[in-house]
């Protein structure tokens, strides 16, 4: 299995500009979350979705950013216009629902820097 | 609602000496506890877990964490330190009710010395 698989593993954009990032959860999972990590704030869980249906997006920071899950294969988070402090890596993870645990699967995440 | 707390945002230890980082939680339903690690550059990755089976739960390197109730604590401990055990720890928790969240505390350096 190839695990969570995100793209672009390094995003350099300007300020103002529309940045999405992907992720391809891992076969057969069907919750996905988007996390944030950065030196100030640590980990904070942005939103995640329970078969494609975002259940919690308390944690989305403002109207700039927003995620969908067309399918159960792909995610996107979109942040439009983006700012120099949304500079972060941005954690995908996904989860089967039939765990029992909830144990999450990490991917290698992405790191955006706006200049 | 859920809640971690991690004591000290970075240990030091030598190697070969025991490590302990410090997990405390606070929760209003029985709770799922989880110990990932995460080496520089990579996501993070299950050291182990505590679902309300044994209560001292062994992991994978050699870590181990111990629940307990009455202190609201998931202590992660390893005997022997190695210089690859050098990496950000993070504790985290989530309700026993499949399909919620996992709430992650803000993580621990850990620094290994020979």
């Amino acid at each position: 299995d190839a695990g969570v698989i995100q793209s672009p593993r390094h995003e350099v954009t300007e300020m103002g500009q529309e940045v999405t990032l992907r992720c391809k959860p891992i076969s057969g999972h069907n919750s996905l979350f988007w996390y944030r990590q950065t030196m100030m704030r640590g980990l904070e869980l942005l939103i995640y979705f329970n078969n494609n249906v975002p259940i919690d997006d308390s944690g989305m920071p403002e109207d700039r950013f927003s995620a969908k899950m067309p399918n159960a294969s792909f995610s996107t988070l979109k942040i439009q216009p983006s700012e120099p402090r949304d500079s972060a890596v941005y954690f995908c993870a996904t989860r089967t629902g039939t765990s029992g645990s909830n144990e999450q699967f990490f991917g290698p995440g992405t790191r955006l820097t706006v200049l | 609602a859920q809640s971690v707390t991690q004591l000290g945002s970075h240990v030091s230890v030598s190697e070969g000496a025991l490590v302990l980082l410090r997990c405390n939680y606070s929760s209003s339903v029985p709770p799922y506890l989880f110990w990932y690690v995460q080496y520089p550059n990579q996501g993070l990755q299950l050291l182990l877990k505590y679902t309300s089976a044994a209560t001292l739960v062994k992991g994978i390197n050699g870590f181990e964490a111990e629940f307990k109730k009455s202190e609201t604590s998931f202590h992660l401990t390893k005997p022997s330190a190695h210089m690859s055990d050098a990496a950000e720890y993070f504790c985290a928790v989530s309700s026993n009710q499949a399909g919620t969240a996992l709430i992650f505390g803000k993580g621990t350096t850990l620094s290994v010395s020979s």
